[in-house]
């Protein structure tokens, strides 16, 4: 699987986007890019995932770069109950194991 | 939807002796589920692929005879602790593949061995 590059903490304003950057350079054409977050103490909790397209769901939009080589999770209105670490990860279609990175700890501040 | 659960959340247990802990998939059938584990300030490390009716795949340096993985029927995986030692002291968390090829996660056993 492509390796993710993803910063390793970020700040965010309460109500504010936050905008959480991937890059996955070395992404191969069947390659899907996932994005979990996970609060601490908690399992990793399933936000999106995208292959070509930009999505977006009631948690989360995704924007993948025409190239492929880099995403990005948007959270449109931060709160506070969304500080976690955020997970960028990039799988083959048809194996489903999940490689965990170091993601980016995204802290919303009052 | 897609809920997984796990049981117990937490456990202390004496060094030497087994522990299981239970992966249930609530609303969806899973013939595979997955089991990590995390220790303190790490990222999460796959122990193991769990596929209903058959042998568990685990991954390099994973002991199988030590952590025995059953998957016996479409909604329940369990994992099992053998002669546990205080280094098996960990976070583990399983997670359940859903139809839509998605991973979905437990909310994690916390297991401290003395």
């Amino acid at each position: 699987d492509a390796k993710t590059t993803q910063p390793t903490s970020m700040d965010c304003a309460e109500g504010r986007a936050a905008n959480l950057p991937c890059n996955h350079s070395t992404i191969s054409g069947n390659e899907y890019v996932y994005w979990y977050r996970q609060i601490h103490s908690q399992g990793p909790q399933y936000i999106i995932h995208g292959l070509k397209n930009n999505e977006t769901n009631e948690m989360a939009s995704l924007i993948i770069t025409e190239d492929r080589k880099s995403s990005t999770l948007i959270l449109p209105h931060a709160t506070l109950r969304d500080t976690a670490v955020y997970y960028c990860i990039v799988r083959v279609g048809g194996n489903y194991k999940l490689t965990f990175g170091k993601g980016t700890l995204l802290t919303v501040n009052p | 939807g897609a809920v997984v659960s796990q049981h117990p959340s937490w456990v202390i247990c004496k060094s030497g002796t087994s522990v299981k802990i239970e992966c249930r998939s609530l609303d969806f059938q899973a013939t595979t589920m997955f089991w990590y584990r995390q220790f303190p300030k790490q990222s999460l490390m796959l122990m193991a692929t769990s596929n209903e009716g058959s042998k568990a795949t685990y991954e390099q340096g994973v002991e199988k005879d030590k952590f025995l993985i059953n998957h016996a029927s479409l909604t329940l995986s369990t994992l099992t602790v053998t002669s546990a030692h205080p280094e098996d002291s960990s976070f583990y968390i399983c997670s359940a593949l859903s139809g839509r090829e998605t991973q979905y996660f437990g909310p994690g056993t916390r297991l401290l061995v003395l």
